[in-house]
Formats: C-alpha cells, sequence, structure tokens
C-alpha cells in the first residue's frame, strides 16, 4: 500500500492569506487526486493530475504535480472562509484491479478566519 | 449530486450487536467502496466490490463483511459490533477516466457509535 504523507496536518489562516499544502510519497504516483471535505459530510474531488509536471488551475486554486510523479502541492491564492475544511490527497495503487483501491493521505485540515 | 446514498446516517448500538449499512446508487457504476474515517488515521478502505457478488477486502477489513446482491447495492454488516468500530462509514462509487485515472464519488457518510 502506498504511503501518503501530507503537510502541514493543520494550518490556520487569516482571510487574504496565501498557503500551500503538500502531498508526498515514496513511490511514484500512477495518478493523484486532491478532495476537500466540509464537516458532516463526504469528500469532494477537486482535480485529478495524471502527467509528471503537470498544473491545474481551478479558480484560486493551483495544483501542481511532481516530475516524478512523488510529490504533488496545493496552493490557495487569497483564501477565504469558504475554503475551510479538510483537504485530502489520494492516489491509486498496484494495477490492474488494485489500481480501483484509493489510498489516503491523513489529510490537512484548514481553518481560514475572517 | 451523483445519486448515492447512504443510510442510516446516524446509529448507536451496544458491543456485541449486528449493524448492517447500506449504500444505494443509481449510477450504474461497477465499483462501490466502504471507508471509514478516524482522527488521526485518515480515511481506510474496508472493502469494495468490482461488480455484482464480486468483492474484496482493503487494509482494514477485520471484523466486517460485505455483500452485493445487486449493482445499485453493497451493505456492509458488522456482526458483532465493538468499541473500536465506532467511526464515521463512508460509501463512494468510482468512474474510471479515459485517462485512467480512478475518481471517487463519496455519500454523506454514517456516523456510527459502538457503547
Amino acid at each position: 500500500t502506498q504511503l501518503l504523507e501530507q503537510s502541514p496536518q493543520f494550518l490556520s489562516i487569516q482571510e487574504g492569506e496565501n498557503l500551500t499544502v503538500y502531498c508526498n510519497s515514496s513511490s511514484v504516483f500512477s495518478s493523484l487526486q486532491w478532495y476537500r471535505q466540509e464537516p458532516g459530510e463526504g469528500p469532494v474531488l477537486l482535480v485529478t493530475v495524471v502527467t509528471g509536471g503537470e498544473v491545474k488551475k481551478l479558480k484560486r486554486l493551483t495544483f501542481q504535480f511532481g516530475d516524478a510523479r512523488k510529490d504533488s502541492s496545493l496552493h490557495i491564492t487569497a483564501a477565504q472562509p469558504g475554503d475551510t475544511g479538510l483537504y485530502l490527497c489520494a492516489s491509486a495503487g498496484g494495477s490492474g484491479a488494485g489500481s480501483y483501491q484509493l489510498t489516503f493521505g491523513k489529510g490537512t485540515k484548514l481553518s481560514v478566519i475572517p | 449530486d451523483a445519486g448515492i446514498t447512504q443510510s442510516p446516517r446516524h446509529k448507536v448500538t451496544e458491543t456485541g450487536t449486528p449493524v448492517t449499512l447500506r449504500c444505494h446508487q443509481t449510477e450504474n457504476h461497477r465499483y462501490m467502496y466502504w471507508y471509514r474515517q478516524d482522527p488521526g488515521h485518515g480515511l481506510r478502505l474496508i472493502h469494495y466490490s468490482y461488480g455484482v457478488k464480486d468483492t474484496d477486502k482493503g487494509e482494514v477489513s477485520d471484523g466486517y463483511s460485505v455483500s452485493r446482491s445487486k449493482t445499485e447495492d453493497f451493505l456492509l454488516t458488522l456482526e458483532s459490533a465493538t468499541s473500536s468500530q465506532t467511526s464515521v462509514y463512508f460509501c463512494a462509487i468510482s468512474a474510471h477516466l479515459v485517462s485512467g485515472a480512478n475518481v471517487l464519488t463519496f455519500g454523506a457518510g454514517s456516523r456510527l457509535t459502538v457503547l
């Protein structure tokens, strides 16, 4: 099972600040997803990255996949209270049927203070 | 919403009693999953299914069984609940993208408390 390390575990910032959270592994990712989870709800997919070096933007969120496909980052510009939540990275392990098993990091809990 | 519902949403039970959680989807997705989420551990895969009557174990399958008799329903059973199974349980379904990536759509969760 691929181990995903997310950092920081907790982040509390003021509205308008920028932040970056990280997802790292000792193994190569076949693909990587970022999810956001709000209290009392299930995680919701934000983005999927597949190609090494790939950068995707979703409004104020910028996702980067490392060239070696062992790390990824999520950068939020001008954070807003609505960005508050648990940010999870996830990757598939193995091949064949195993590629359908997603392993999740423990998440970064973000609080944006108005 | 992707059409995935979990029931019950909340349940309190006593140690030693059987518990069944239900996941129902209307998307006709082949793959379905049960995860549990606990502080300090994140989301961990319990069991998953890759078709009717086809299931396999995940990372933390001990004490749990599953069944899938129809495409749309995936049941998670705790034969004899223990306090360590107090958790929030999430069902998910997946669509395999053309790019090869597997993405999940989650239900809203079932919070189980075992006293």
